[in-house]
């Protein structure tokens, strides 16, 4: 079952432009994570905020969360076209493994 | 240091055939997933094993699906006999504690049943 939807499905901007892609669940979590899956290759793990935070950066990355509405958004700054990959929020169910959206295509073109 | 290692990266078979594939996670990591991937279906988790044990296989579409996981170093996946709906990309993944942190992805293995 799909505990994360990613919203939009497909993003394209032009670089330098912010790209913000939201996240909705279902159940209640302990945590949320974020994974960029560029084409032909396996996800890549790029950040985690517990239950208990509200927001977190790492680089140009920045995420939020808002367990009163179960929603997390990623926002991207000053993107670049290496950015362009598909990203897929991943929840946990308490005594389950990650759940995994469909993602969010972003295309950043030069 | 290396990630988690799959084989084969693409398998080409016939209907009906067995498919194994195979995976080694990171070393130290006791916790293991397959999952597959599909335009229609996205990202779905198969199995999981936490310390060699298979922990949630709920996942796994039908009885001609198995995986094992022998020891910590190597895990399989095992279609028999497959079908063409069961053309994916399978993923594996292993995670250094019970599978709610971040998990490693192997690059995949692209399967075509024709």
């Amino acid at each position: 079952s799909q505990q994360g939807e990613e919203d939009p499905q497909a993003l394209s901007i032009q670089e330098g432009e912010n790209a913000t892609m939201n996240c909705s669940y279902k159940t209640s979590i302990n945590n949320l994570q974020w994974y960029r899956q560029n084409s032909g290759r396996g996800l890549v793990h790029l950040i985690l905020i517990r239950s208990n935070e509200r927001e977190k950066h790492s680089g140009r990355l920045r995420v939020t969360l808002d367990t009163s509405k179960k929603s997390s958004s990623l926002l991207i700054t000053a993107s670049r076209a290496a950015d362009t990959a598909s990203y897929f929020c991943a929840t946990d169910q308490a005594g389950t493994a990650l759940i995994f959206g469909k993602g969010t295509t972003l295309s950043v073109s030069s | 240091d290396a990630g988690v290692i799959q084989s084969p990266r693409h398998e080409v078979t016939e209907m009906g055939q067995e498919v194994t594939l195979r995976c080694k996670p990171i070393s130290g990591h006791n916790s293991l997933f397959w999952y597959r991937q599909t335009m229609m279906r996205g990202l779905e988790l198969l199995i999981y094993f936490n310390n060699n044990v298979p922990i949630d296989d709920s996942g796994m579409p039908e009885d001609r699906f198995s995986a094992k996981m022998p020891n910590a170093s190597f895990s399989t996946l095992k279609i028999q006999p497959s079908e063409p709906r069961d053309s994916a990309v399978y993923f594996c993944a292993s995670s250094s504690a019970s599978g709610m942190w971040e998990q490693y992805f192997g690059p995949g293995t692209r399967l075509t049943v024709t």
